[in-house]
């Protein structure tokens, strides 16, 4: 089963608004990731999570707050966003190895966020 | 830097027809090569992936991927299109000791003629 859950699927806030993008895997996989997906274009990392610990920051807004309570869960805290932040936001996990096995990144279904 | 290339914007086949989505990566050491396909309002789903081994690789859905390290290039195939396969795909590499950051194509969007 290579399945990552994310709730909501669809989030409309103001830009004055706090709200968080949720994820879960059961896969057992230690390496958990962020991405921003515009229409038409190719994913865009954000944050990789390993073993619960923030290891890649792709520069990314302090507006955006990453966190991961567990190795199953993380969690996307947004605050004072602006209309351009609206987007897919997909969540991803994989193994954590330098070999092959930690190579495959599995994707959910996204949250598709926009910011009025 | 190291780039992955999908020369086709956009493809239209008709149904039942044959289809040949191309992907050039650049050169690289041990590239971590995948196919991902992303329905319309959808997320990502892992079509197949290349690691070592048999070139040819099956994944799913009939499609099936050749890896040609002279060419660097990874061609995704499926002998009959069904209207269902209408999506984006994506081509992407990783590579061994930078495995967590992936490296994408700008993708192909095929549309499927009845």
């Amino acid at each position: 089963d290579t399945e990552v859950t994310q709730t909501p699927k669809h989030l409309v806030m103001g830009m004055t608004n706090k709200k968080s993008l949720k994820c879960e895997q059961h896969m057992g996989h230690r390496a958990m990731y962020w991405y921003k997906q515009k229409a038409k274009k190719p994913p865009e990392l954000m944050f990789v999570y390993s073993y619960e610990k923030l290891s890649i920051n792709e520069s990314v807004p302090s507006r955006f707050s990453p966190e991961c309570p567990n190795s199953s869960l993380l969690n996307l805290h947004l605050h004072a966003l602006q209309p351009e932040d609206s987007a897919l936001y997909l969540c991803a996990s994989s193994l954590v190895g330098t070999g092959l096995s930690g190579n495959t990144i599995y994707f959910g279904e996204g949250s598709w966020l926009t910011v009025v | 830097a190291q780039s992955v290339t999908q020369p086709d914007i956009h493809i239209t086949v008709s149904e039942g027809a044959s289809l040949e989505l191309r992907c050039n990566y650049s050169y690289g050491a041990t590239p971590y090569l995948f196919w991902y396909v992303q329905s319309p309002g959808q997320g990502l789903q892992l079509l197949l992936k290349y690691f070592s081994g048999d070139t040819l690789v099956q994944g799913i859905k009939g499609f099936e991927a050749e890896f040609k390290r002279s060419q660097s290039s990874f061609n995704l195939r499926k002998p009959s299109v069904h209207w269902s396969d209408a999506a984006e795909y994506f081509c992407a590499v990783s590579y061994a000791g930078n495995n967590r950051k992936l490296i994408w194509g700008l993708g192909t969007s095929l549309a499927v003629n009845p």
